[in-house]
C-alpha cells in the first residue's frame, strides 16, 4: 500500500546549520506531496506542497522538491534558526483519493542557540 | 478568523465513560476529518466526512463513533473509552478534500483514558 518514511530524529543542529530532512514515498501514478509542521503545544500547520513532478514548493526559508525518479521530497533550509524546533510531518494524498492524507512518523528538529 | 476548533484540549477520564469531543470550523468547508497521533506511529486517520450526513472510517475507526449534522460540526465520540484510546487527538478540515486541497487543523485534544 502507500506509504511514507521519514528519517528518525531526533535531529539536533546549531542555529544556521543547514538542514536536510528525507522523506521517500511509495504509491503508484503521482500522489500530492506535504510537509507540515507542529510547534510544541500547538497543531499542525501546513508548510508547503507539491502536487505534480519537479514541482517545488516553498515557505519560511524551507524549500522541497517533488523528485518522482527518486520517490523522494526531502526538506531542505539553508540556515536554521531556534524557532524552527519543531515537528516535521511528511505526508501525501495518493492519486484517485480524495480523502486521506497518509503520514510519515515524523522527525524531531531542535535547534541549539 | 478562519479556524478549526477543537473542545475539550484536556482530558483525563475513566474507562467505560462516554465522552465527545467536539470539533467546529468557520470555513464553510465540506470535508472534515480526525486523526490520532501516537509517538512512533504519526497519525493515524478515524473517521472523515465528505459532507453532511456523509461519513466513513478510516485506518483506526475500532470504538469511536463521528456524526456530520451541520457543515460546521464533526464530533468525535467515545462510547466507551479505554486506555488504548489515550492519545493526541485532531480534527481537520479542507474545502473539499482533494489532493490539492489544503487541510487546516484543530489545536488538538490530549485524551487520557484511566
Amino acid at each position: 500500500g502507500d506509504s511514507v518514511t521519514q528519517m528518525e530524529g531526533p535531529v539536533t543542529l546549531s542555529e544556521e546549520a543547514c538542514l536536510t530532512i528525507n522523506c521517500t514515498y511509495t504509491a503508484t501514478g503521482y500522489p500530492s506531496l506535504f510537509w507540515y509542521v507542529q510547534y510544541p503545544g500547538e497543531g499542525l500547520q501546513l508548510l508547503l506542497k507539491a502536487t505534480k513532478a519537479d514541482d517545488k514548493g516553498s515557505n519560511k526559508g524551507f524549500e522541497a522538491t517533488y523528485r518522482k525518479e527518486t520517490t523522494s521530497f526531502h526538506l531542505e533550509k539553508g540556515s536554521v534558526q531556534v524557532s524552527d524546533s519543531a515537528v516535521y510531518f511528511c505526508a501525501l494524498i495518493p492519486p484517485g483519493s480524495n480523502y486521506q492524507l497518509i503520514w510519515g512518523a515524523g522527525t524531531k528538529l531542535i535547534i541549539k542557540p | 478568523e478562519a479556524q478549526v476548533t477543537q473542545n475539550p484540549r484536556y482530558l483525563i477520564t475513566v474507562t467505560g465513560k462516554k465522552l465527545t469531543v467536539t470539533c467546529s470550523q468557520n470555513m464553510n468547508h465540506e470535508y472534515m476529518s480526525w486523526y490520532r497521533q501516537d509517538p512512533g506511529l504519526g497519525l493515524r486517520q478515524i473517521y472523515y466526512s465528505m459532507n453532511v450526513e456523509v461519513t466513513d472510517k478510516g485506518d483506526v475507526p475500532e470504538g469511536y463513533k463521528v456524526s456530520r449534522k451541520e457543515k460546521r460540526n464533526f464530533p468525535l465520540i467515545l462510547e466507551s473509552p479505554s486506555p488504548n484510546q489515550t492519545s493526541l487527538y485532531f480534527c481537520a478540515s479542507s474545502l473539499q478534500g482533494r489532493g490539492t486541497d489544503t487541510q487546516y487543523f484543530g489545536p488538538g485534544t490530549r485524551l487520557t483514558v484511566l
